[in-house]
């Protein structure tokens, strides 16, 4: 693994499904991110966590999930799946978080996931 | 609302022309981040600034923390930056992680 892997890389989902998007990083960042795109609305910050074991929400928390059990992993989880949650979703993850200098950001690949 | 304002959205351009894109935000930042999107949607980060001025081969950025402004430039302009640019700032106080601007759409023509 080199970077941000997220998976799957697309998924179908019927309305009602709970589903769990992956995201794995091997550069020991302390923060990751999940982040929507929608168009016409650019991207919004879903959750963060500044260091395993910590989340926080973002803009757009509300029907998402996340967990921070380890540095590497964190996996972001639609309890219940709604028909507006159709989006592409990205993970990314920096060094720091907050105010550090170290906090450029590295994005995953995105999945795109369709909620019929 | 912390906001961040792109312009213009759509830009067409022909090769070799000097091209400017602007980005301006509603309140103190830590940090602005310019990044590009390719068709097929990976996103790489092309600068992070806080002050001033950097430069990455023909690509220019820079920052004006008081007027609250970033440009990002593209000297020589070439088909291969045809692309979105997207500026995204992290926010003094805010929640972690980035406020982004919609995108510039870049098509740099033959």
């Amino acid at each position: 693994i080199a970077g941000i892997t997220q998976a799957p890389t697309s998924q179908i989902l019927a309305a009602g499904r709970r589903m769990t998007l992956r995201c794995t990083q091997d550069m020991r960042h302390n923060a990751m991110y999940w982040y929507r795109q929608d168009l016409g609305l650019g991207l919004r910050l879903i959750h963060y966590s500044n260091t395993a074991g910590t989340t926080g929400k973002g803009e757009v928390p509300d029907g998402y999930s996340v967990s921070r059990a380890n540095t590497d992993d964190f996996p972001l989880t639609l309890a219940s799946a709604v028909p507006s949650q159709t989006s592409v979703y990205f993970c990314a993850s920096s060094e720091q978080a907050g105010t550090s200098s170290y906090n450029e950001q590295f994005f995953g690949p995105g999945t795109r996931l369709t909620v019929l | 609302k912390n906001e961040v304002e792109q312009s213009p959205q759509n830009l067409t351009a022909q090769e070799g022309e000097f091209i400017t894109i602007n980005c301006s935000y509603s309140v103190g930042i830590s940090a602005l981040h310019w990044l590009q999107q390719h068709p097929g949607g990976g996103i790489v980060s092309l600068f992070m600034l806080s002050s001033g001025k950097k430069k990455h081969g023909r690509l220019i950025a820079t920052i004006n923390i008081q007027e609250k402004h970033s440009s990002l430039h593209i000297t020589a302009s070439h088909p291969r930056d045809s692309a979105v640019y997207i500026c995204a700032v992290r926010f003094r106080g805010g929640a972690d992680g980035l406020t982004f601007g919609k995108g510039t759409h870049l098509i740099i023509q033959p």
